[in-house]
């Protein structure tokens, strides 16, 4: 069965970089996800997709800060020089023939 | 530049229905395959149904397989969900969305604002 895991929560300074992490379960870790941001009261916005060997490419007009990465079965965005309009629900998704997943969210607070 | 526009939310009885559209401008909608994504208040994203760009495959999650129809039509570019049996736990916001998992590589993937549908008594 295809699954993302993310944690439920982040916190980072305004100004730092911060990490989120998204794991494939093990029948299907080299599979490419996307990232999509969620900000309070909005609807989704697509980031960027993210491939098994960590070449990624972002969405129209998403901005240098966000970058993705992967190890294994992790798919990873980061986001550097924290705004305060980055605090957000951020969400993981992946693709296999007949099903499309949404991991659970990562709700990050910018200190 | 690219739009995607819900309409069709609205206040619903348990076990009745509503067509939800998606009318989508600024990019060729038949070339891309389309998701419906919904959000029940306070929690996260589920994905509930998948049509390719020429109709030919159709594809449901078990919570709604049965009671939720996907359609699209390619000459008014618009994108349909006719939600029928509805039941308290369906209350969400309803998205429509481009799907990543058959895009171009580079392609950027574009959502709608979202459309409420609210069962209640």
């Amino acid at each position: 069965q295809l699954v993302l895991t993310q944690s439920p929560s982040a916190s980072a300074s305004l100004g730092a970089s911060v990490k989120f992490t998204c794991t494939l379960d093990s029948g299907h870790n080299n599979y490419a996800i996307a990232w999509h941001q969620q900000q309070p009261e909005k609807g989704p916005r697509y980031l960027m997709k993210v491939n098994f060997d960590g070449s990624h490419t972002k969405g129209d007009g998403i901005p240098d800060r966000f970058s993705g990465a992967s190890s294994g079965a992790e798919r990873y965005l980061i986001i550097s020089s924290l705004q305060s309009d980055d605090e957000a629900d951020y969400y993981c998704q992946t693709w296999d023939t007949g099903v499309r997943v949404f991991g659970g969210g990562t709700k990050l607070t910018v200190l | 530049e690219v739009q995607l526009v819900e309409s069709g939310g609205g206040l619903v009885q348990p076990g009745g229905s509503l067509t939800l559209s998606c009318a989508a401008s600024g990019f060729t909608f038949s070339h891309n395959s389309m998701i419906w994504v919904r959000q029940a208040p306070g929690k996260g994203l589920e994905w509930i149904s998948y049509i390719s760009s020429d109709s030919g495959f159709k594809y449901y999650a078990d919570s709604v397989k049965g009671r939720f129809t996907i359609s699209r039509d390619n000459a008014k570019n618009s994108l349909y969900l006719q939600v029928n049996s509805l039941r308290d736990e369906d209350t969400a916001v309803y998205y429509c969305a481009t799907d990543p998992g058959s895009s171009n590589w580079y392609d950027s993937e574009h959502w709608g604002q979202g459309t409420l549908v609210s069962v209640s008594s």
